[in-house]
């Protein structure tokens, strides 16, 4: 049974440039997340959709980043233009409404 | 953020001891998950609770809604539960996302 999938494991970007992010959800499950991970704000949400519509888009994160959810089992994140303060894990996790299942992430280190 | 306060921060554990972990709620949460993220970062899904109280193995959690908070008791700690232990509240009713806390990392050591 495929768990929630992150590609890439690790990526390295350069001050500016825009990367993007893939997440596959459990299958059958409506609820996919995007949070993100740093040591100082610990898990910090980007983006909740519901049966592909947005729910919640993080406040502090509309202006560089964007999620979407084109199909029900596939989920992009796209930081454009990624800055080094953007350096942190990217979780992507999914639910059918009760537990939530976690993917290992992405690490993104911007240089 | 302030909305779920987890405490300790971090917990020194003995092999063979209990302990407890707490977690306090200032939303009006609905449920609580509890996650355990070990060393390579993975995240995994302890509990998910509705009010009551819920076991699995040495591990065993309580969410009082009315009191607002959530409690995760490690018995006869290993060293395979070392870890930051996060929980998670559901909250406005449902249909939002999970605010989590800020974790509480344990070491347990033989």
């Amino acid at each position: 049974d495929a768990g929630v999938t992150q590609t890439p494991r690790h990526e390295v970007a350069e001050k500016g440039q825009t990367i993007i992010l893939k997440c596959e959800p459990v299958s059958g499950h409506n609820d996919l997340f995007w949070y993100r991970q740093t040591k100082i704000q610990g898990l910090e949400l980007l983006s909740y959709f519901r049966s592909k519509s947005l729910m919640e888009d993080g406040g502090a994160f509309k202006d560089r980043f964007k999620a979407e959810m084109l199909n029900s089992s596939f989920s992009t994140l796209k930081i454009q233009p990624t800055e080094p303060k953007d350096s942190a894990v990217y979780l992507c996790a999914s639910s059918q409404g009760t537990e939530v299942f976690f993917g290992k992430g992405t690490r993104l280190t911007v240089v | 953020g302030d909305q779920v306060k987890q405490s300790p921060s971090a917990l020194s554990l003995q092999e063979g001891t209990n302990s407890a972990l707490r977690c306090n709620f200032s939303i009006a949460t609905t449920t609580v998950q509890w996650f355990l993220q070990n060393p390579r970062g993975s995240l995994m899904n302890l509990f998910y609770l509705v009010p009551g109280t819920k076991e699995n193995g040495r591990l065993k959690s309580t969410f009082n809604s009315k009191e607002s908070y959530s409690t995760l008791h490690i018995r006869d700690a290993q060293l395979e539960d070392s870890g930051t232990y996060f929980c998670a509240a559901e909250w406005d009713q449902g249909g939002r996302a999970l605010i989590f806390g800020t974790g509480t990392t344990v070491s347990v050591s033989p």
